[in-house]
C-alpha cells in the first residue's frame, strides 16, 4: 500500500521560506501516469491545491502562489519536496502531500498532513 | 479559474437518510475530471468519487456521483454513523481548485 509521509518546520517565522518534504514509500515515486502534488487546509477551512511536480521534474503550480512556489523531485531518495517563500500568516495551514492521477486528475493517496504555523 | 460551490453548507440527517450534495462549477468542467472526497476531522481527505461517477477502491455502493457540465451531485443513499463527515468536490480545468465543502451533521 502507497504511503506518503510529510516532513518539515512546523514554524516559521513571516517573511521567511516554508520547506516540506514529502516521503514515499510502498510504491515508487517513477511510477507512470501519476504525478506528485501538496495542498494545503487553514484551520477550518477548505482545501487549496498548491502544485504538482511529475517524476521528469516538470512542474505545475497554483497562478495564486506561482510567483513564491517552487516543488522539487529526488527520486533516487523517492521524495519531493516543497518550498514557499515570503510566508505570513495567511499560509498557516495543514499541508498534504498526495497522489495525482494524470489525465484524470484526482487525488488517490494522502499523507496524514503537516501544521505548518507562520508566527514570530 | 473555474470556481465550484458547493450546496447546502451544512446538511442536518439522521442515520438512514438519503444525502444530496451539489457542486457547481463557474464554468463547464470536463466530467473525467471531476472528483468527489470526504474527510473526517483530524484526517486527510478520502477519494470517494472520480470522473464524476466512477467509485474508488473500497468505497460502498451508497455512495454515487452523478452530473455533467456545470451541476453535479454527490447521493449517499441510506447515511451510515460514519458517514457523517465534510465533503469535497474538485476539477481540473487547466488548474485545479476545491469546492467549499458540504458538512453532513447528525440531526
Amino acid at each position: 500500500q502507497l504511503q506518503l509521509q510529510e516532513s518539515g518546520s512546523g514554524l516559521v517565522k513571516p517573511s521567511q521560506t516554508l520547506s516540506l518534504t514529502c516521503a514515499v514509500s510502498g510504491g515508487s515515486i517513477t511510477s507512470g501516469g501519476y504525478s506528485w502534488s501538496w495542498i494545503r487546509q487553514p484551520p477550518g477551512k477548505g482545501l487549496e491545491w498548491i502544485g504538482y511536480i511529475y517524476q521528469s521534474g516538470s512542474t505545475f503550480y497554483n497562478p495564486s502562489l506561482r510567483s513564491r512556489v517552487t516543488m522539487s523531485i529526488d527520486r533516487s531518495k523517492s521524495q519531493f519536496s516543497l518550498h514557499l517563500t515570503s510566508v505570513t500568516a495567511a499560509d498557516t495551514a495543514v499541508y498534504y502531500c498526495a497522489r495525482l492521477r494524470d489525465g484524470l486528475y484526482y487525488f488517490d493517496f494522502w499523507g496524514q498532513g503537516t501544521l505548518v504555523t507562520v508566527s514570530s | 479559474e473555474i470556481v465550484l460551490t458547493q450546496s447546502p453548507g451544512t446538511l442536518s440527517l439522521s442515520p438512514g437518510e438519503r444525502a444530496t450534495l451539489s457542486c457547481r462549477a463557474s464554468q463547464t468542467v470536463r466530467s473525467s475530471s471531476f472528483a468527489w472526497y470526504q474527510q473526517k476531522p483530524g484526517q486527510p481527505p478520502r477519494l470517494l468519487i472520480y470522473s464524476a461517477s466512477r467509485r474508488a477502491t473500497g468505497i460502498p455502493d451508497r455512495f454515487s456521483g452523478s452530473g455533467s457540465g456545470t451541476d453535479f451531485t454527490l447521493t449517499i443513499s441510506r447515511l451510515d454513523p460514519e458517514d457523517f463527515a465534510v465533503y469535497f468536490c474538485q476539477q481540473y480545468g487547466g488548474s485545479l481548485t476545491f469546492g467549499g465543502g458540504t458538512r453532513v451533521q447528525i440531526k
